[in-house]
């Protein structure tokens, strides 16, 4: 059972430029989070769903978007990188009705 | 705006001894208060969490006690272990929907 997995781990991306960072589970969870953790900062929460088709923002959303046309795939895009976006984005995900989140390994990126 | 403080930012601690690490919140509306635990290099995991209904709930070495008058929680390590070595993170949620985490207490426990 994979869980939660992050593609890629790690990418640096030039000022201007545009990705996507991926995120599945097979666990079959309804709710889907994207974080950013920065040094000192904790996690902040930049966008979540509750299920396909359904997405809303979190405290970080600026400067980001993301879709969720399957239950399985959470992808976030970044279209225009900007050195502040230099971050560990972790993916989580959990099932309706309990609690527990699980998280991917996140993905380091860097953008110069 | 922090949604949840967290206390100290790092904390060293003898083997054997008891890490403390403390949390403090102001939306009255959270109900749920987890813990989760950071390696190097991987996603953080739920470690313990307590709803408000308790003052204290403990697992094995790991205890949370809360204080809903003061609006705070703390989580105690017993028996602090050089494999409890990590980061730990305080969090809040009041629908589930979202969690507000805290910065962060890098422990360090020496041998």
């Amino acid at each position: 059972n994979a869980g939660v997995t992050q593609t890629p781990k790690f990418r640096i991306l030039k000022i201007g430029q545009s990705m996507t960072l991926q995120c599945t589970q097979d666990m079959n969870h309804n709710y889907m989070y994207w974080y950013r953790q920065d040094p000192g900062m904790g996690l902040k929460l930049i966008y979540y769903s509750v299920g396909a088709g359904i997405t809303d923002k979190g405290e970080v959303p600026n400067g980001y978007n993301v879709s969720r046309s399957t239950t399985e795939d959470f992808p976030l895009r970044l279209e225009l990188a900007a050195p502040s976006q230099t971050s560990v984005y972790f993916c989580a995900s959990r099932f309706v009705g309990n609690t527990e989140a699980f998280f991917g390994q996140g993905t380091r990126l860097t953008v110069v | 705006q922090q949604q949840v403080k967290q206390s100290p930012q790092s904390l060293i601690v003898q083997k054997g001894g008891i890490s403390i690490i403390n949390c403090a919140y102001e939306n009255t509306a959270f109900d749920y208060f987890p813990w989760y635990q950071q390696f190097p290099g991987k996603g953080p995991a739920l470690l313990i969490a307590i709803r408000p209904d308790v003052s204290e709930k403990k697992e094995g070495r790991f205890t949370i006690s809360f204080n809903k008058s003061a609006k705070q929680f703390s989580l105690h390590i017993m028996d602090s272990q050089p494999g409890d070595s990590a980061t730990y993170f305080c969090a809040a949620s009041g629908n589930f929907n979202k969690f507000y985490f805290g910065s962060g207490t890098k422990l360090n426990v020496k041998p």
